[in-house]
């Protein structure tokens, strides 16, 4: 079967910086994207990784290895407006989005 | 530019009851999806749309039907709603074909329905 795993919660300080990892199991890969979704509200984009290696997007940054079934999150300079879910989803050979549980991360000043 | 709007915001319904959720989007997206989220797990495909006039079947399409007449709406029905369909009801769209770009989703603010 097709398994997406991600820690289901993590607590951070303010200020601090915090990886989020993702492990996947599917039938093939056409990518792997992390979506942020505040409490009662929509999943947001945040990156897209195709290709092995590190995606940086400003605060946030997106690492995908492909031969592990691996990827990351990373969080730097971490705000209070960070907390929320993060989700990972991967698209699978039908070009379908398997979802895993998401990842609710806690910002402690 | 509204982007992805779902109406209603919140329903209650009695078992056997029926409902139409209604997503709409003005961004001339040609892939549309309806997903359920529940707690402790990911999101789920439950019906999609490659384009007006067609639809196909996600991961969880029993108890669901939907419909595209219009490209920019996209339609969830429960015929006989049961309490194992309460969840958040997520529609979203996407401009791309999958496999082409970045294929980003963009969602609604959600439907949440509680079945009786």
């Amino acid at each position: 079967g097709q398994n997406i795993d991600q820690p289901t919660e993590m607590t951070a300080t303010e200020g601090a910086i915090v990886q989020i990892n993702c492990t996947y199991q599917t039938s093939g890969f056409n990518g792997l994207f992390w979506y942020q979704q505040h409490a009662g509200e929509a999943p947001t984009f945040l990156s897209y990784n195709v290709l092995d290696g590190l995606e940086e997007k400003g605060r946030f940054s997106s690492f995908l290895s492909r031969s592990k079934g691996y990827s990351y999150l990373l969080l730097k300079e971490l705000q209070m407006k960070d907390s929320a879910s993060y989700l990972c989803a991967v698209m699978d050979s039908n070009y379908q989005l398997i979802w895993g549980a998401g990842t609710k991360l806690i910002i402690k000043p | 530019n509204a982007g992805v709007t779902q109406t209603p915001k919140f329903r209650v319904l009695k078992t056997g009851q029926s409902m139409t959720l209604l997503c709409a989007q003005d961004m001339n997206h040609e892939y549309m999806y309806w997903y359920r989220q529940d707690p402790g797990m990911g999101l789920r495909l439950i019906h999609y749309s490659v384009g007006e006039g067609t639809t196909a079947k996600g991961e969880v399409p029993d108890g669901y039907n939907v419909s595209r007449l219009k490209k920019q709406n996209f339609l969830l029905g429960l015929e006989s709603a049961a309490p194992s369909q309460t969840s958040v009801y997520f529609c979203a769209s996407s401009p791309s074909a999958p496999g082409q770009g970045t294929d980003t989703q963009y969602f609604g603010p959600g439907t949440r329905l509680t079945v009786l």
